[in-house]
């Protein structure tokens, strides 16, 4: 069964660095999305992305990160300036564009640790 | 704005027995319910999910859910637990129109052999 993937399953990088963390989403799926979950806390919805731009995003979702689907595979999520407050773990997930799929599939995770 | 409750952060329940996982929501217009289960280390599997008709919805492993507009409530049910049921669930809302998906904080169901 297709799934999707996320590279790499866990991120060392020190405040001020630039990351970019990767995503693989299933490959008939149309619908991109970027979530967060900070240990202990829930998970946090941060953008949505679909035909090639942005179609929702929350107010975490600031300047400091920005999304791309640089080819027909890979969906990113660039987070610059990092800061300890980043650290988490960031989930990818995509869903289908049919009325009949709503539910989103997720990828196993990047953990970020911000030192 | 949307949100969902998971009133306990444990369960805990002998292998064999019924398992009931409560949820409550909020939303302002129509909601998108769904279930998502995660095992350590792993990403959030998708278990079942609510859109419209029959309140009562089937999902992955015998999980079943029962949605309840006037309470709106979206508790996760089982008929008989198995130790391997043994994980964190997640509650989560999204409303009609929107991309934005809203979970719940977990819920650690404990099933004990």
């Amino acid at each position: 069964e297709p799934e999707v993937t996320q590279t790499p399953s866990h991120q060392v990088t020190q405040m001020g660095q630039e990351v970019i963390l990767r995503c693989v989403p299933i490959s008939n799926h149309l619908y991109f999305y970027w979530y967060r979950q900070i240990l202990g806390q829930k998970v946090e919805f941060l953008v949505s992305f679909y035909n090639n731009e942005i179609s929702e995003k929350s107010e975490i979702f600031d300047d400091q990160f920005s999304v791309e689907r640089p080819d027909g595979s890979n969906f990113t999520l660039k987070i610059r300036s990092t800061k300890l407050e980043d650290s988490a773990m960031y989930f990818c997930a995509s869903r289908k564009d049919t009325p009949e799929t709503y539910e989103q599939y997720f990828g196993p995770g990047t953990r970020l640790t911000v030192t | 704005a949307q949100s969902v409750a998971q009133p306990e952060d444990q369960v805990n329940v002998a292998e064999g027995n019924p398992l009931t996982v409560k949820c409550t929501y909020s939303v302002s217009g129509n909601p998108y319910l769904f279930w998502y289960v995660q095992y350590p280390n792993r990403g959030l599997q998708f278990l079942l999910k609510y859109i419209t008709g029959d309140n009562l919805v089937k999902g992955s492993y015998g999980f079943e859910a029962e949605f309840n507009k006037s309470q709106t409530s979206f508790h996760l049910k089982k008929p008989s637990a198995l130790v391997s049921d043994s994980a964190l669930y997640f509650c989560a809302v999204r409303d009609r129109g929107y991309q934005k998906v809203t979970f719940g904080i977990g819920t650690k169901l404990q099933v004990i052999p």
